[in-house]
């Protein structure tokens, strides 16, 4: 199956600094989407982005799917960005490959004050 | 316009309870699916469905059992609860393939 790998595994971050959060992906993907764990556990979908750029306040995305990888910047951090962010692609193929969302490990983001 | 409800938050079973963990959503959403959420394991697809009466195995279907007779409703049933069972569950829908999945707030299930 497709496989996800997301960089780096944790981040450490003062606040106000920025940062940039990266997404490979082994194969063709027709949906990438980006979510944030907050530390409840709630699963917060930032951005839907199989191609292209997005823009959401602070945070931006950029998807290359011909390079097969995916950018997740957060600009000016505050404390509240903190908890892991998760990459999730899905294949265009048949079979119940086409329906499930493959989530990498993620990157677990700590802003300190 | 409360997206996707899942009950409930927390819940502790005894090894070889049943239980259903409901999924709600009032989106219109054809798509809907279950996952679980386990440390070093990432999320992993339990069961998922493509409309009303339609429903189909994911990677770690045993265990778990679902129907789908409304588009709102999508519960999710454990037969003999196990401590294998013990994690965090997610529902999620979507428009389709090609549109993105909104996820509850999820259950954090614990069988003892």
């Amino acid at each position: 199956g497709i496989q996800v790998e997301q960089s780096p595994p944790d981040l450490i971050l003062q606040e106000g600094a920025n940062s940039t959060l990266r997404c490979n992906f082994s194969d063709s993907v027709n949906n990438l989407q980006w979510f944030h764990q907050n530390p409840w556990g709630q699963l917060i979908n930032l951005f839907y982005i199989p191609s292209g750029t997005k823009q959401n306040g602070r945070l931006s995305a950029t998807t290359v799917a011909t390079e097969r990888y995916s950018l997740l910047y957060i600009s000016s951090s505050q404390t509240t960005d903190s908890g892991v962010y998760f990459c999730a692609v899905r294949s265009p193929y048949s079979g119940a490959g086409s329906y499930q969302l493959t989530f990498g490990k993620g990157t677990k983001l700590s802003v300190i004050p | 316009n409360a997206g996707v409800t899942q009950t409930p938050k927390f819940q502790v079973l005894k090894t070889g309870q049943s239980m259903t963990l409901q999924c709600a959503q009032d989106m219109n959403h054809e798509y809907m699916s279950w996952y679980r959420q386990d440390p070093g394991m990432g999320l992993r697809l339990i069961h998922y469905s493509v409309g009303a009466g339609i429903t189909d195995q994911g990677e770690v279907p045993n265990g778990y059992n679902v129907s789908r007779s409304t588009t709102e409703d999508f519960p999710l049933r454990l037969l003999s609860a196990a401590p294998s069972q013990t994690s965090v569950y997610f529902c999620a829908s979507s428009y389709g393939q090609t549109y993105g999945y909104t996820f509850g707030s999820g259950t954090r299930l614990t069988v003892v």
